[in-house]
């Protein structure tokens, strides 16, 4: 079955630690993004890597996230100080460049910041 | 800019009625427009998406959904819902070209009272 995996499933961390979290990717899928969601509510954008290229973030990322794709196979999101605010559901998904195929998304590690 | 807007947080239906979820977007250029389900503690699973051709678009397990240019609307609909639609669900946008990065719109919690 295609599938967007992502680990670990929980994570729980201290205010001021660091942050990581792992995705892979549907096999041949070049494209992938991750979001973050607070408290079920609507997705939040966070970074898109086309290629293992990042192409897009929002400031957030730039200033307090590290995210690569060190291959086409796995792509990492780490947060470098933890604050309770980050407490949060981080979904990956993926998609082939371009074409009509909609993402697959991941089950999502959830954060939890204490 | 673009927006997504889903106007009913919360809606509660009997199993075997009708149900339609409201989705309204702005955005000035071609886009896909798409809905997703989210069960509770889960990540997204597709249901259906439209670009263009024939407004009404049919999706999985009996979800449609139809696309209105005059009213910017892409509204999903369930002739006759199950317990098991019970979830939150997302209509999101992105643009035709490019990537499948999504706007999501604030997610409505559908409830299927036995």
């Amino acid at each position: 079955d295609a599938a967007v995996t992502q680990k670990p499933r929980y994570l729980i961390k201290m205010k001021g630690q660091e942050a990581e979290m792992k995705c892979i990717p549907e096999k041949g899928h070049t494209a992938v993004f991750w979001y973050q969601q607070k408290q079920s509510k609507e997705l939040k954008f966070l970074i898109y890597f086309q290629n293992q290229q990042p192409l897009d973030q929002i400031d957030m990322v730039k200033e307090r996230f590290s995210a690569v794709c060190p291959s086409s196979s796995l792509c990492s999101l780490g947060i470098r100080t933890c604050e309770a605010e980050d407490s949060a559901l981080y979904l990956c998904s993926s998609s082939p460049r371009g074409g009509n195929q909609a993402p697959l998304f991941g089950e999502g590690t959830r954060l939890s910041v204490l | 800019t673009q927006t997504v807007s889903q106007s009913d947080a919360h809606v509660t239906v009997f199993e075997g009625d009708s149900v339609e979820l409201r989705c309204n977007y702005s955005y000035g250029g071609s886009i896909y427009l798409s809905w997703y389900i989210q069960h509770h503690g889960h990540g997204l699973q597709f249901l259906l998406k439209y670009y263009s051709g024939n407004p009404v678009v049919q999706g999985v397990n009996g979800f449609e959904a139809e696309f209105s240019k005059s009213d910017s609307s892409f509204h999903l609909r369930k002739a006759s819902v199950h317990w098991s639609d019970s979830a939150v669900y997302f209509c999101a946008v992105s643009r035709s070209s490019g990537s499948w990065q999504l706007i999501f719109g604030s997610g409505t919690q559908l409830t299927v009272m036995p």
